[in-house]
């Protein structure tokens, strides 16, 4: 079974310039999330997406960072225009979470996108 | 708010012997779930064990076991007869309900080398 898929894997680009990192979900699930991590500030939930909707994006660092997930499997992360601080690895997550039944709602993650921001 | 806290930066161990990783947590969610992940040198992140907190008994998946002590908050991850294969960073989280939603929140990471 195909995992969580993410492009690209590494990008360079230089200060000013957009962004956009993709991913693609695992069939079937119905929650989404995307993550930064640094080392000074270790793995950071940005925002994620219960059945495509946008829940809590409060880790979104500025007006810079948009998310959308138009249909169930594809999420983009645009940034907009890009910084150096912004160099990171970008995981995408997604997980089944089901509050009726036991199932765990473990986060599936992707091999994250590595940004550097010149 | 809801915090996770791994107290131990850096961690060495013997191959082949038992290594305990330290995790505390807080929350006023009386339903959560705690998770461990590996971080290898590769980067990827791979779940290990996950416990409900309204789980009787201790998770354990093969080599891995975790020691739920909820009236102290604690979710340390016990691994044995380590493996060179095992260093790596770990990463305990924890997903609430409904406090936090579904979102899974990690803690600082604690990097474990294993020596030979």
């Amino acid at each position: 079974d195909a995992g969580v898929i993410q492009s690209p894997r590494h990008e360079v680009t230089e200060m000013g310039q957009e962004v956009t990192l993709r991913c693609k979900p695992i069939s079937g699930h119905n929650s989404l999330f995307w993550y930064r991590q640094t080392m000074m500030r270790g793995l950071e939930l940005l925002i994620y997406f219960n059945n495509n909707v946008p829940i809590d994006d409060s880790g979104m660092p500025e007006d810079r960072f948009s998310a959308k997930m138009p249909n169930a499997s594809f999420s983009t992360l645009k940034i907009q225009p890009s910084e150096p601080r912004d160099s990171a690895v970008y995981f995408c997550a997604s997980s089944l979470l089901n509050y009726l039944s036991r199932d765990t709602g473990e986060l599936f993650f992707g091999e994250g996108s590595r940004l550097t921001v010149l | 708010a809801q915090k996770i806290t791994q107290t131990q930066p850096g961690m060495f161990v013997q191959e082949k012997e038992a290594v305990t990783l330290d995790c505390t947590y807080d929350t006023s969610d009386p339903s959560y779930g705690l998770f461990w992940y590996k971080q290898p040198s590769s980067g990827e992140m791979i779940f290990l064990i996950y416990q409900g907190s309204y789980d009787q008994q201790n998770a354990t998946e093969g080599r891995y076991s975790l020691n739920f002590q909820k009236a102290r908050k604690s979710a340390n991850l016990v691994i044995s007869a380590s493996q060179l294969g095992d260093s790596a960073m770990y990463f305990c989280a924890m997903r609430g309900t409904m406090e936090y939603g579904n979102k899974l929140v990690f803690g600082a990471g604690t990097i474990l080398r294993v020596k030979s």
